[in-house]
Parts: C-alpha cells; structure tokens; sequence
C-alpha cells in the first residue's frame, strides 16, 4: 500500500497568516491526489483534487500543487473558519490510502 | 442534490456482523464513472478508505480488511451495503459513505454525515 505522510501534525498560525501542509507519497501517485478539510463534528470536505484543481465553492485563498510524491496545500490569510484538520489522499493506485492529517490550529 | 445517509446499528458485540447501508439521492450508480466508497474514523483518528464499488459493480477493498468485507449494490433502491465480519474493539469508529465521481478527479465529493459504530461487549 502507498503510505501518505503528512507534515506537520500539528501547525499553529495566527488568522490572517499563510499555512503551508506537506505531504509525501511512500511511491509516485502522479498527480491523482486530493485535500480535504474536516472541522470537529463534520465530514470532510472535498478542497482540491488533481493535485491543484479546486472543488466547487472553494476559495481562492486555498492552493495545491505538487505531483508524483511531494504535495503542498496552501492557504492564504487563515480566516476562523479554516482552523481544522486537512488530509490529503491519493487514488492513483488500489488501495486509496489517506495521510494522517494535519491539524492547523490559532 | 446529491445527498448520502448511512444507517446501521449504533452498538454491535465483538464477533458480531456489522451490515451497514447507505442510502443516497441526486445520481445513479448505473452512470458510467459513478462509484461510492466506505470510509471510517476512529474516534480522534485518521481516515481509513475501506471499499468501493463502481458503476460495472467492480469492487475494491482494504489490503488488510480484505477478507472481513463486503461491498454490494442495490442500483433499484438507490443503496450500497458494507458487511464487516468478526468486529472487535477497535473496528469502533464512525463510519462515512462518499460518492467518487471522475469529474471531480475521482475524488470524493460528497459525504454522508457518518454514523458511529460502537463495538462493544
């Protein structure tokens, strides 16, 4: 199985501050890899797929980009409602695997 | 609007079988590229991609959860079913449903809500 290794678990920003999550592949997954966001309580919620398209509805303050086993999600000026948990996931081999999570915090 | 619900039981007994639907609107898993996975959460933990089922009724399972489930379609009643053989402490999680759709780079963009799986004696 490919293992996805997330970094940093924890990563502590003030609103308004850029956040930058890692994440790593164990073997390329081309650019067949997605971010979610999860707040407390809430299913996750698709922020990009393909690496760096967005999904319907998100803002332009999120980013990917990445391909093969280095990925990066960026967000821009954190607001209140971005302190949550983000994975990432690939599904360019079987089975899909996720990372971890990073958990962006105030 | 798409929407997915999942419905079982809250408290199953180790050794136990957990059968787990989901129920979804707004597509059809007869349409080419439509998929619908299984997906759980321990409490306080990762996500853990569990199986999937597509549009040819192709299936897909966990490495290691392989020989403990089952994924299958009811196309008619709009339903996918999760059958999870000999549960034990720490299969307790909450456990989603997700559509995947290649559109959306086959990635999952829509979840149901969860409903939490207690596994306990």
């Amino acid at each position: 199985d490919i293992v996805m290794t997330q970094s940093p678990a924890t990563l502590s920003v003030s609103p308004g501050e850029r956040a930058t999550l890692s994440c790593r592949a164990s073997q390329s997954v081309a650019r067949n890899l997605a971010w979610y966001q999860q707040k407390p309580g809430q299913a996750p919620r698709l922020l990009i797929y393909d690496a760096s398209t967005k999904a319907t509805g998100i803002p332009a303050r999120f980013s990917g980009s990445g391909s093969a086993t280095e990925f990066t999600l960026t967000i821009l000026s954190l607001q209140s409602e971005d302190f949550a948990v983000y994975y990432c996931q690939q599904y360019n081999n079987w089975p899909q695997t996720f990372g971890q999570g990073t958990k962006v915090e105030i | 609007q798409v929407t997915l619900r999942e419905s079982g039981p809250a408290l199953v007994k180790p050794t136990q079988t957990l059968t787990l639907t989901c129920t979804f609107s707004g597509f059809s898993l007869n349409t080419n590229g439509m998929c619908v996975s299984w997906i759980r959460q321990p409490p306080g933990k990762a996500l853990e991609w569990l199986a999937l089922i597509d549009w040819e009724d192709d299936k897909y399972y966990s490495t290691s959860l392989k020989t403990r489930l089952t994924i299958s379609k009811d196309t008619s009643k709009n339903q996918v079913v999760l059958r999870m053989t000999h549960m034990d402490p720490v299969d307790t999680a909450t456990y989603y449903c997700a559509r995947r759709e290649k559109s959306s780079g086959w990635s999952y963009d829509f979840w149901g809500q969860g409903t939490l799986v207690t596994v306990s004696s």
